[in-house]
């Protein structure tokens, strides 16, 4: 099973802020997502990737596949980003590649 | 194009109960899947399926039951509701590609929280 390790667990940031968000685990994958859940509400894909960055918006993620490692960065954060971010990377990186393990998430609050 | 919906949102048994959980998606993906999700654990998978007629267990799947008689429909029952089972249910699917799985974005249902009391 893919261990996977997120921190800080928890986040607390002011307005206008740059966050950073980390993301490690311990079986090599080839891709890896970054998930969003606010308070009470669903799951929502931000990214799926599987090599070097994307960019959506303020946010980028960053992955090093020979490190095993993932960051979640928010640019300029607002309070609108408080929530959970959730990093899934896949089981393994063989057949069944498809189903996801799941980090603890990073509860991230951003006070105006 | 709704993607993935699930019904109830909201649901509250008595111990004993049996129920059905809804999760339907409209956009052919071959994958769907439940998990549930705990105060301080991560997800959790329930039951998974690959396509119509094939399921498997997945971490935690006891007390729970699927199938997968068509593409768009998973249902996931409870035949024997236990407070143990108080969480809140989420399902998703999405493509299966063997191979660069890079390329298979995941899209979850709003969730269903179950109270068994």
């Amino acid at each position: 099973k893919n261990e996977v390790e997120q921190s800080p667990q928890n986040l607390t940031a002011q307005e206008g802020e740059f966050i950073t968000i980390n993301c490690s685990y311990s079986v090599g994958i080839s891709a890896l997502h970054w998930l969003q859940q606010h308070p009470g509400g669903g799951i929502v894909s931000l990214f799926m990737l599987s090599s070097g960055k994307k960019k959506h918006g303020r946010l980028i993620a960053t992955i090093n596949i020979q490190e095993k490692h993932s960051s979640l960065h928010i640019t300029a954060s607002h309070p609108r980003d408080s929530a959970v971010y959730i990093c899934a990377p896949p089981e393994g990186s063989g057949g069944s590649n498809y189903k996801l393990t799941f980090g603890k998430g990073t509860l991230l609050t951003v006070n105006p | 194009n709704a993607g993935v919906t699930q019904t109830p949102k909201f649901q509250v048994l008595k111990t004993g109960q049996s129920m059905t959980l809804q999760c339907a998606q409209d956009m052919n993906h071959e994958y769907m899947s439940w998990y549930r999700q705990d105060p301080g654990m991560g997800l959790r998978l329930i039951h998974y399926s690959v396509g119509a007629g094939i399921t498997d267990q997945g971490e935690v799947p006891n007390g729970y039951n699927v199938s997968r008689s068509t593409t768009e429909d998973f249902p996931l029952r409870l035949l024997s509701a236990a407070p143990s089972q108080t969480s809140v249910y989420f399902c998703a699917s999405s493509y299966l590609r063997q191979g660069a799985w890079g390329n298979t974005e995941a899209f979850f249902g709003q969730g269903t929280r179950l109270t068994v009391v």
